[in-house]
């Protein structure tokens, strides 16, 4: 079974500009969770997507958006974008959600922001 | 707000020997589920070993062990028999109300010395 395929891998952005990332979650997850991490702050929750609707979100102005696909597959925007939205951008997916499934986490996309 | 914290940034232990890291956490809610997380220099977040509140069994994972102190809201994590391959940042995190939506201590680096 493939795991979960963030892209791109990597990405450089100017100030200002949007950025647009990517998640497909194992085959048959319905559940896909964004997460960011950076140095100083560590891994912050983003938002969760759930059956193509949002079920939760983190504190994160409303630069950060994201959406779901009925294929599952997720997709997260960041606008006007800052140096502070440096940072290792982390997807997860997991079978039906719930507090008690496990989370598969993808390889991240690192999004340096000049 | 629930909150985790992990209080060694860093740690060492000789191959074959045993380690423990430490991790506490604030809620205020008396079911939740508890993770370690490991994640290596490939960036990927395996998930190492998991604890549901209402067990009062300790949880493990072959050389992975937890000592779970509910009253005293202590997750730690035992590795025995060291190896090399355990070198890693390690997460501490938390499970809260449905979904994915993890909060993560801030990690603690593991070198494992030959």
């Amino acid at each position: 079974k493939a795991g979960v395929t963030q892209t791109p891998r990597y990405l450089i952005k100017t100030r200002g500009q949007q950025v647009t990332l990517s998640c497909s979650p194992i085959s048959g997850h319905r559940s896909v969770s964004w997460y960011q991490q950076t140095p100083g702050q560590g891994l912050q929750f983003l938002f969760e997507y759930f059956s193509e609707t949002q079920r939760n979100k983190g504190n994160f102005p409303g630069r950060f958006s994201g959406r779901q696909f009925s294929n599952s597959r997720s997709e997260m925007n960041v606008s006007t974008l800052e140096l502070g939205d440096s940072a290792l951008y982390l997807c997860a997916s997991s079978w039906v959600g719930g507090r008690n499934t496990e989370a598969f986490f993808g390889q991240g996309t690192r999004l340096t922001v000049v | 707000a629930q909150t985790v914290t992990q209080s060694q940034p860093e740690m060492s232990v000789q191959e074959a020997e045993t380690v423990t890291l430490s991790c506490t956490y604030d809620t205020s809610e008396s079911d939740y589920y508890l993770f370690w997380y490991k994640q290596p220099p490939s960036r990927q977040m395996i998930l190492v070993i998991r604890q549901e509140a209402y067990k009062q069994q300790n949880a493990t994972e072959n050389r992975f062990s937890v000592n779970f102190q509910k009253a005293a809201k202590s997750f730690s994590l035992k590795i025995s028999d060291s190896q090399l391959g355990d070198a890693a940042m390690y997460f501490c995190a938390y499970s809260v109300e449905y979904g994915n939506k993890l909060v993560f201590g801030a990690g603690t680096i593991l070198r494992v010395k030959s």
